[in-house]
């Protein structure tokens, strides 16, 4: 079983809708929760971190962790074509090597 | 601007032909990294290093070797290269909240 599981997609949305990516994972012991967003030939960039649970907004983007369920979620609101992307979660304990899911596929349609 | 650069972007070479993928930061990062990522797998630790001349494994060490001689640089090195090296390679640095990421470099291997 993989550390982090992330579906991954394509996650095809019409422009406007609102966007959910998830992922779960079996380290009790992550703290640190990131999401990259990586575009086609691109290097993943980082978009959102949070540590330990709860929600952080930013914008369009809001992360959320629930520790007690081992559920990580990016939520996109009013998404634009722009946002298709490739999003990747990541997380680690502190200083050890981040953690990655696989990543999902994003397409926002006009 | 703060930025990883590497090079080559695109790069195709023979069984056993020895290369190096140059990675090179400007932004005084202690913490360096390489990755490769492939369909399904995500991205995965190759090799990593905390400062200048300490590096240590990754997840997928086997067949790469890296050195630290100055904290801005970190190359990959392939001493004979093999087909199932045939990836999009990725260097990193870490910042308190996550990782700035080349632009990367696809790495084919006939």
């Amino acid at each position: 079983q993989k550390e982090v599981e992330q579906d991954p997609g394509p996650l095809s949305v019409p422009e406007g809708a609102i966007v959910s990516l998830n992922c779960t994972y079996s380290n009790s012991a992550f703290q640190y929760f990131m999401w990259y967003r990586q575009y086609s030939r691109k290097g993943p960039e980082l978009l959102m971190y949070t540590y330990s649970s709860g929600n952080k907004e930013d914008g369009r983007f809001t992360a959320q962790v629930d520790k007690s369920s081992k559920y990580i979620s990016l939520f996109i609101r009013d998404s634009q074509p722009s946002d298709s992307a490739t999003y990747l979660c990541a997380m680690n304990t502190g200083f050890q090597k981040l953690v990655f899911g696989t990543g999902t596929r994003l397409l926002v349609s006009p | 601007e703060a930025q990883v650069t590497q090079n080559p972007r695109y790069l195709i070479t023979v069984t056993g032909k020895k290369l190096t993928v140059t990675c090179s930061q400007n932004m005084n990062h202690e913490y360096m990294s390489w990755y490769r990522q492939d369909p399904g797998l995500g991205l995965r630790q190759i090799y990593y290093s905390m400062n200048v001349e300490v590096t240590d494994k990754g997840d997928v060490p086997e067949g790469y070797k890296v050195s630290r001689k100055e904290k801005r640089n970190f190359p990959l090195i392939l001493e004979s290269p093999s087909p199932n090296q045939t990836s999009l390679y990725f260097c990193a640095s870490r910042h308190n909240y996550g990782y700035t990421f080349g632009s990367g470099t696809r790495l084919t291997v006939v």
